[in-house]
């Protein structure tokens, strides 16, 4: 069964310093979505992303933020500047039809910036 | 701005025993509503999507009802096991972004 897979599985950063985190979405899946969860509160929205373009954003994605399909394939978070408070688990999600499908997360990457 | 409510927020409970997951939101403008299941440290899996036209929904011992007018769902786990220890989040679907909430953290004790 064709699962979405994240990397790296850990990241721990210093404040200040740029992290990509990467998402292998399933194949054939369209609209892809990037969430995060603090330690201890509920999985957020961030970010959703069809056809190369952010579709929506919550007022956590700030310019700090950015999304990318680099090579059709990949898809990654950046984020410029990381702050104490950027740490959490951070997911990518993938559905083929927007709003009607089950949406399929990864594994997570949990990111620790001291 | 649609908030979701889970209740209870822990739940302990002897192997064997049928139980009731419960979930509210407040906005029924919904496309769909997934529970999921989150084990310590890990993703999400999904267990169930229940579409805005649908009453409910069953995957072996789980069965998610939908109330969207009401604004509720419940997961209905049959039977449980340890295994079933976990948390469990419902999400409702809001212009295809999943708002979630807090959880239900379920221990099923042998």
């Amino acid at each position: 069964e064709p699962e979405v897979t994240q990397t790296p599985s850990h990241q721990v950063t210093q404040m200040g310093q740029e992290v990509i985190l990467r998402c292998v979405p399933i194949s054939n899946h369209l609209y892809f979505y990037w969430y995060r969860q603090i330690l201890g509160q509920k999985v957020e929205f961030l970010v959703s992303f069809y056809n190369n373009e952010i579709s929506e954003k919550s007022e956590i994605f700030d310019d700090q933020f950015s999304v990318e399909r680099p090579d059709g394939s990949n898809f990654t978070l950046k984020i410029r500047s990381t702050k104490l408070e950027d740490s959490a688990m951070y997911f990518c999600a993938g559905t083929g039809t927007k709003g009607t499908d089950t949406q399929y997360f990864g594994p997570g990457t949990r990111l620790t910036v001291l | 701005k649609q908030e979701v409510t889970q209740i209870p927020a822990a739940l302990s409970v002897p192997e064997g025993e049928n139980l009731v997951l419960n979930c509210s939101f407040t906005d029924s403008a919904i496309y769909n509503l997934q529970w999921f299941r989150q084990d310590p440290g890990k993703g999400l899996t999904s267990l169930l999507l229940i579409q805005s036209s649908q009453r409910e929904q069953t995957s072996g011992r789980l069965n998610a009802s939908l109330d969207k007018s009401s604004g509720r769902s419940t997961l209905y786990i049959a039977a449980s096991q340890p295994g079933d220890s976990a948390t469990y989040l419902c999400a409702p679907s809001q212009g295809g972004k999943l708002i979630f909430g807090q959880g239900t953290e379920l221990s099923v004790k042998p």
